[in-house]
């Protein structure tokens, strides 16, 4: 069955770096999100994507944060200059047209975590 | 904008119990409707999804879930739980429009006791 995949599981980095988070979403999909989870918290909507722009995004999807497909099959969040508050576990999501937009399915995850 | 409540935060059935966990959401026209399943150190799985039609929803997993309008509820059930269903469930809402974001609500731990 087709999943999301994510990479890294795990991202340490320091306070300021510029972090690249993968992701390569389910071949024929056509939408394109990623969200957070705060250690604790609920799952937020960062940002989505559809025919190489942003959808809509979020009041935390600030200009720290860029999204990007680059080739056919990755998508990726650029965190350009990290703060420890975007501590969070990372998902990204697709959907498309044939299991009807909605049906978001989720990748398992990147850690990030900024000391 | 819509918004999800699961006023449960916490929640212990023995195995073999059955279980309700309960989800309310606000939003004018008619939404979207989901439940995902987050077992510990994971990703989420979509367990089951009312867009329209027959408002009882079967699911993976034996669980199902009913959206009653009346009440603004989508509340997901499973008439006997195992213990492997352990874990967070998150009930989230979508709405219409292009790449649609979902909306999920603060989540349910379930603890299953042997």
């Amino acid at each position: 069955e087709p999943e999301v995949t994510q990479t890294p599981s795990h991202q340490v980095t320091q306070m300021g770096q510029e972090v690249i988070l993968r992701c390569v979403p389910i071949s024929n999909h056509l939408y394109f999100y990623w969200y957070r989870q705060i250690l604790g918290q609920k799952v937020e909507f960062l940002v989505s994507f559809y025919n190489n722009e942003i959808s809509e995004k979020s009041e935390i999807f600030d200009d720290q944060f860029s999204v990007e497909r680059p080739d056919g099959s990755n998508f990726t969040l650029k965190i350009r200059s990290t703060k420890l508050e975007d501590s969070a576990m990372y998902f990204c999501a697709s959907s498309g047209i044939a299991g009807g937009r909605y049906e978001q399915y989720f990748g398992p995850g990147t850690r990030l975590t900024v000391t | 904008a819509q918004s999800v409540t699961q006023p449960d935060i916490h929640i212990t059935v023995s195995e073999g119990a059955s279980l309700e966990l309960r989800c309310n959401y606000s939003y004018g026209a008619t939404p979207y409707l989901f439940w995902y399943v987050q077992s510990p150190g994971q990703g989420l799985q979509l367990l089951l999804k009312y867009f329209s039609g027959d408002t009882l929803v079967q699911g993976i997993k034996g669980f199902e879930a009913e959206f009653k309008r009346s009440q603004s509820s989508f509340n997901l059930r499973k008439p006997s739980v195992h213990w492997s269903d352990a874990a967070e469930y998150f009930c989230a809402v979508g709405v219409d429009g292009t790449a649609s974001k979902l909306t999920f609500g603060t989540g349910t731990r379930l603890q299953v006791t042997l």
